[in-house]
């Protein structure tokens, strides 16, 4: 089975500038999350799907970061403008089914984001 | 407030031995932990999940533990190899409705042979 798939792997823009990402999540899952994670820190959830509806976006900084998953499969998170504290890596992921015992999430390769 | 902490500084132990990594808990009462592994350039692997009413789980040469009263968890790899070398990261649920996911900061650990 294909895993998680995100593009692009790298991006580098100036400050300001804005940037999107996309995820592709693993066939048939219901459940996709954008993560950030900053260099020497574990992931931050910014964003949870429950297949094309919003289940938490708590800590999504709404004032410059946008996300949608239109039809309940693909996903693009937009930053708009970027900062320099937004260089990080940027993790997709899905899970299977959500509610209950939660399913283990499967990760993509991630965008590393460097905002100069 | 609400912490979750692993070692910060790098497991080095010898091939062979058994490698032991702490997460510990603090002001969360988690349904259930999982760990992950994490290799440089690579997103996440999930590797065992634990329930709260569950003492320990193995699979194959791992063995994780979790201890609600000391709000710890322990992550053993026995007969530990170089392959084994990356980062751990456990994590817990951080909200029973949504199944988010709270992650600690990660324990490297790496095997010498």
């Amino acid at each position: 089975e294909a895993g998680v798939a995100q593009s692009p792997r790298y991006k580098i823009i100036e400050k300001r500038q804005s940037v999107a990402f996309w995820c592709n999540p693993i066939s048939g899952h219901a459940t996709l999350y954008w993560y950030q994670q900053i260099l020497g820190q574990g992931p931050k959830l910014l964003i949870q799907f429950q297949n094309n509806g919003v289940v938490d976006d708590s800590q999504l900084p709404k004032d410059r970061f946008s996300a949608e998953r239109l039809k309940g499969v693909d996903s693009t998170l937009k930053i708009q403008p970027a900062k320099l504290e937004d260089s990080a890596v940027y993790l997709c992921a899905s899970s299977l089914v959500f509610g209950g015992d939660q399913d283990e999430q499967y990760f993509g390769p991630g965008t590393r984001l460097t905002v100069t | 407030s609400q912490k979750i902490e692993q070692n910060s500084e790098a497991l080095n132990i010898q091939e062979g031995k058994t490698a032991t990594l702490t997460c510990n808990y603090t002001n969360y009462s988690p349904a259930y932990l999982q760990w992950y592994r994490q290799d440089p350039g690579r997103g996440p692997v999930f590797l065992l999940l634990i329930r709260e009413n569950e003492k320990e789980k193995r699979k194959e040469r791992l063995k994780v533990t979790f201890d609600t009263t000391l709000k710890q968890s322990l992550f053993h790899i026995t007969a530990s190899q170089p392959a084994d070398s990356a980062t751990y990261l456990c994590a817990l649920d951080g909200n029973y409705n949504t199944d988010k996911l709270i992650f600690g900061t990660g324990t490297r650990l790496q095997v010498f042979p």
